[in-house]
């Protein structure tokens, strides 16, 4: 049982736009600590796609999206691309497991 | 460019030892926080430990805390996990990642880069 909680599947066609939700409580999300997310295609190691909660690395496409309220946090996905199905992640704190955290990780498809 | 190369991986026995490597390159390794972070089969992340820049502080997951010891040699850009008394639930892809900021570690620390992994199977 992971601390924070994602939708273990999700799907779009090409060109949608799909959002992972992330949910937390309030020793991680809800206590301020920052979200990031990550993309794991398959087979190779995650990769960072939103750090400090809405910020995107250089070489991100504009695409991708974070957003964080309450003890809640969501990434969004539009103009879905084939190549946009892999396994995306949450990550953040918990001051109360002292742990950095992470979502069991959702499986994106594309129709 | 900045990269991690994981090395060390292999099939152990249920209570024997190993030690994982990870050698950094295309940044000045001395200058930020590395963790390990473990994937089971078909399964998701766990944080497993942290070390920061300068090695002076060291936290583990309450998974791995008495058993498994985390390490650099700043003079070699070099990170290790020295793992003690294995489980078969220890069986996972082990990534080295960087924190994402330079200097000491935070809580609202990233990661940024990840290794290629490598893989550690515990079984008799």
């Amino acid at each position: 049982q992971s601390v924070l909680t994602q939708p273990p599947s999700v799907s779009g066609a090409p060109g949608q736009r799909v959002t992972i939700s992330c949910t937390g409580s309030s020793s991680n999300i809800g206590a301020g600590y920052d979200v990031h997310w990550y993309q794991q295609l398959p087979g190779t190691a995650p990769k960072l796609l939103i750090y400090g909660n809405n910020n995107r690395p250089s070489g991100v496409p504009d695409r991708f999206s974070g957003s964080k309220s309450g003890t809640s946090a969501s990434l969004a996905i539009t103009g879905l691309q084939a190549e946009d199905e892999a396994d995306y992640y949450c990550q953040s704190y918990d001051s109360s497991l002292y742990v950095w955290v992470f979502g069991g990780g959702t499986k994106l498809t594309v129709l | 460019q900045v990269q991690l190369v994981e090395s060390g991986g292999g099939v152990v026995q249920p209570g024997r030892s190993l030690r994982l490597s990870c050698a950094a390159s295309g940044f000045t390794f001395s200058s930020y926080g590395m963790h390990w972070v473990r994937q089971a089969p078909g399964k998701g992340l766990e944080w497993v430990a942290v070390i920061w820049y300068d090695g002076s502080n060291k936290y583990y997951a309450d998974s791995v805390k008495g058993r498994f010891t985390i390490s650099r040699d700043n003079s070699k850009n070099t990170l290790y996990l020295q793992m003690n008394s294995l489980r078969a639930e220890d069986t996972a892809v082990y990534y080295c990642a960087r924190d994402g900021v330079v200097g000491a570690t935070t809580r609202n620390n990233w990661f940024d880069p990840w290794g290629q992994g490598t893989l550690v199977t515990v079984s008799s």
